[in-house]
């Protein structure tokens, strides 16, 4: 079965600092691997995505993530922390048929920036 | 172009009581799909549809279900509602190629009292 875990419940960060969240997951196969984000009372905005080639994905809003086979994981960076960037931020994998059917996700990471 | 649209954006129920959810996919898409986001639960996958049919439901009891229709809007309905059914109920879709990615609505926020 496949799981995601996000270690970090909770990351409080300055504006202008840099950013990690982190993501592992457990799946059989090669996965499918977005980050998502969601603002307090709405819906989930993807980020980026993982499915296949350059492992080091770009997404919006500054953001990238690697993917690392060895280690299962798929971390999420950004170099200078904004304050609109506060939310919470969800790790997700799919299945390997590249669908974005049934994704499981992580219980998330509430980011707070401080000015 | 329009995103996913959810309606109602709230709804309060009785226990016991139906509830009925609905959502209008992005153009194009075929593919509409159910999360449930309880507090202190994460976000659950709740049922998946496809080109009408049901393709696959998580670990979710029989009164949950649903419904595609022909334009491929979807109706989510909830049957003798429990105090635990009070959720954020997100709506996503996307178009059933490999390397797609799923679109979400803003949600329903279902209470149940």
């Amino acid at each position: 079965a496949q799981s995601v875990t996000q270690p970090d419940i909770h990351i409080t960060v300055s504006e202008g600092a840099s950013l990690e969240l982190r993501c592992n997951y457990s799946y059989g196969a090669t996965p499918y691997l977005f980050w998502y984000v969601q603002s307090p009372g709405q819906g989930l905005q993807l980020l980026l995505k993982y499915f296949s080639g350059d492992t080091l994905v770009q997404g919006i809003k500054g953001f990238e993530a690697e993917f690392k086979r060895s280690q299962s994981s798929f971390n999420l960076r950004k170099p200078s922390v904004h304050w609109s960037d506060a939310a919470e931020y969800f790790c997700a994998v799919g299945p390997n048929t590249g669908t974005a059917s049934k994704l499981t996700f992580g219980t998330g990471t509430r980011l707070q920036v401080t000015l | 172009e329009a995103g996913v649209t959810q309606s109602p954006t709230h709804l309060i129920k009785t226990r016991g009581q139906q509830a009925t959810l609905r959502c209008s996919p992005i153009s194009g898409h075929t593919s509409v799909y159910w999360y449930q986001q309880a507090l202190g639960l994460g976000l659950q996958f709740l049922l998946w549809y496809d080109e009408g049919e049901e393709r696959n439901r998580g670990n979710f009891p029989p009164r949950f279900s649903g419904r595609q229709f022909p334009n491929y809007s979807s109706e989510l309905n909830v049957n003798a509602l429990e105090l635990e059914d009070s959720a954020l109920y997100l709506c996503a879709s996307s178009r059933h190629l490999r390397g797609t990615e799923a679109f979400f609505g803003q949600g329903t926020r279902l209470t149940v009292v």
